[in-house]
């Protein structure tokens, strides 16, 4: 079962407007992790944030800003005032349990929103 | 810190030989090192964890004897695809994490395209 769910495909956006994306996940764990990455074209992973399940603070960092949902299991991500640069493949993802062992730690990444922002 | 590189960068090679591809935490002791594959426009699906001096646990429908990886040492996992074929042209990404890495966080290296003709 697919645990962490990016329905947007692909955003079209011009440049200034702000930009949203989903992320809903699914878990039984209590302690669970979850991230944002932004994936240019160069492929590499760029990360944005990470978040514990115990915190649901928003969070605002420069033109980007973060939404955790317990009670939604969501943790969306805007973009204020989207600039060309901002172009580019955005994953979230969900890591469970404790992470002591070796076993655990797995990422469980989302489908990806491909994020276009034109001039 | 926690800078993790892959070599190489790119790489293209014909039908039927194989191909290592190197995963090294910079500034970090790897205890776990996870490897992920990324078909264009897809999203990274875990093909193995590989923890440091035993042997790689390989998620359901990834053939281990094609994708061997090892993890050698605190610094290095490599993954050798072995008579690769243009089904296999593919990112290659790995990421490592330490004990005690807070938040489960695992760090990535740059990736490496595999190109097979």
């Amino acid at each position: 079962a697919q645990k962490v769910t990016q329905a947007q495909t692909e955003i079209s956006v011009v440049e200034k407007e702000d930009v949203t994306l989903d992320c809903v996940y699914e878990t039984r764990d209590t302690t669970y992790y979850l991230f944002w990455y932004k994936q240019p074209p160069s492929g590499e992973l760029v990360f944005l944030i990470r978040r514990n399940s115990f915190d649901e603070q928003n969070e605002i960092s420069g033109r980007y800003s973060w939404n955790f949902q317990k009670s939604t299991s969501s943790f969306n991500f805007t973009i204020t005032a989207s600039q060309v640069v901002d172009s580019a493949v955005y994953f979230c993802a969900l890591s469970e349990g404790e992470g002591t062992t070796d076993s655990w730690g797995k990422f469980q990444f989302g489908a990806g929103t491909q994020v276009v922002v034109t001039p | 810190g926690a800078v993790v590189s892959q070599h190489p960068s790119r790489v293209i090679c014909k039908s039927g030989t194989s191909v290592k591809i190197e995963c090294r935490s910079l500034d970090f002791q790897a205890t776990t090192m996870f490897w992920y594959r990324q078909f264009p426009k897809q999203s990274l699906m875990l093909m193995a964890t590989s923890n440091e001096g035993s042997k790689a646990t390989y998620e359901q429908g990834v053939e281990k004897d094609k994708f061997l990886i090892n993890h050698a040492s605190l610094t290095l996992s490599t993954l050798t695809v072995t008579s690769a074929h243009p089904e296999d042209s593919s990112f290659y990404i790995c990421s490592a994490k330490f004990i005690g890495t807070a938040y489960n966080e695992q760090f990535f290296g740059p990736g490496t395209r595999l190109t097979v003709l």
